[in-house]
C-alpha cells in the first residue's frame, strides 16, 4: 500500500543552525501538507502547497519557513534559523484532491533544538 | 475560521466495554470531519470521515461517528473496546472547498484496562 515517508526520523540540532526535513507523498497526490505537534500540544497546520506553490500557510509559518518541490517525488520543510521552540514532531501529509479527501500522514520526524 | 473541541483528554474504559470520545465542531461553512488515531511513535491514521454523504459513518476497526448537525458533534463510539484500540485519538475538521487544511483538537488518550 503507498505511503507517505519522512526522512529523518529523529534531528538534533543547534539553535540557529538550518535544517531540511524531508518528505515523499504518495506518487499520485497533487496536494502537500505539513503539520507539526509540540510534545503533549495538538496538531497544528503549518502550510498546504499545490501546483508549486504555497496554498495557504498559518501564523506560524513565518519567514524562517519555506517549503519546495525540487523534484518530482519530494516535498521538504526548511527551518533557517532553528529557535528552541521549533522542537516537534513534523508531520508531512499529501492527499490526492482537495476539499475533505484524506489526507495520508508520514510517520513525522522529531526535531529536538537544543 | 473552524475549530474542534475534544471533551477528556484521558478516557479509560475496560476490554469489552463501550468506547465514548466526544468531539463538537465550529465552522462557518458545512464541515468535513474527521477521526484519526495515533499510535505510539506513529503518524495519523484515518479512521473515518464525514463528508456531508450519511451522517452515520463506519469507519476501519469497528469504530464509527455519528454527525449531529443540531448539536454539532461528532462523537466517535465503538461497541467493544479492544487492548489494541490503545492510543491518541484526535478528532479534525476542515471546510469543504478550498480550504483543506485540517484543524485537529486537542486529542483524547485512550486506556483499555484489561
Amino acid at each position: 500500500e503507498p505511503e507517505v515517508t519522512q526522512t529523518p526520523s529523529h534531528q538534533v540540532t543547534q539553535m540557529g543552525q538550518e535544517v531540511i526535513l524531508r518528505c515523499v507523498p504518495i506518487s499520485n497526490h497533487l496536494y502537500f501538507y505539513w503539520y507539526r505537534q509540540i510534545l503533549g500540544q495538538k496538531v497544528e497546520f503549518l502550510v498546504s502547497f499545490y501546483n508549486n506553490e504555497i496554498s495557504e500557510k498559518s501564523e506560524i509559518f513565518d519567514d524562517q519557513f519555506s517549503v519546495e518541490r525540487p523534484d518530482g517525488s519530494n516535498f521538504t520543510l526548511k527551518i533557517r534559523s532553528t529557535k528552541l521552540e521549533d522542537s516537534a514532531m513534523y508531520f508531512c501529509a499529501s492527499s490526492e484532491i482537495a476539499g475533505g479527501d484524506e489526507q495520508f500522514f508520514g510517520p513525522g520526524t522529531r526535531l529536538t533544538v537544543l | 475560521a473552524q475549530s474542534v473541541t475534544q471533551l477528556g483528554s484521558h478516557v479509560s474504559v475496560s476490554e469489552g466495554a463501550l468506547v465514548l470520545l466526544r468531539c463538537n465542531y465550529s465552522s462557518s461553512v458545512p464541515p468535513y470531519l474527521f477521526w484519526y488515531v495515533q499510535y505510539p511513535n506513529q503518524g495519523l491514521q484515518l479512521l473515518l470521515k464525514y463528508t456531508s454523504a450519511a451522517t452515520l459513518v463506519k469507519g476501519i476497526n469497528g469504530f464509527e461517528a455519528e454527525f449531529k448537525k443540531s448539536e454539532t458533534s461528532f462523537h466517535l463510539t465503538k461497541p467493544s473496546a479492544h487492548m489494541s484500540d490503545a492510543a491518541e485519538y484526535f478528532c479534525a475538521v476542515s471546510g469543504n472547498f478550498g480550504n483543506e487544511k485540517l484543524t485537529f483538537g486537542t486529542g483524547t488518550r485512550l486506556t483499555i484496562i484489561p
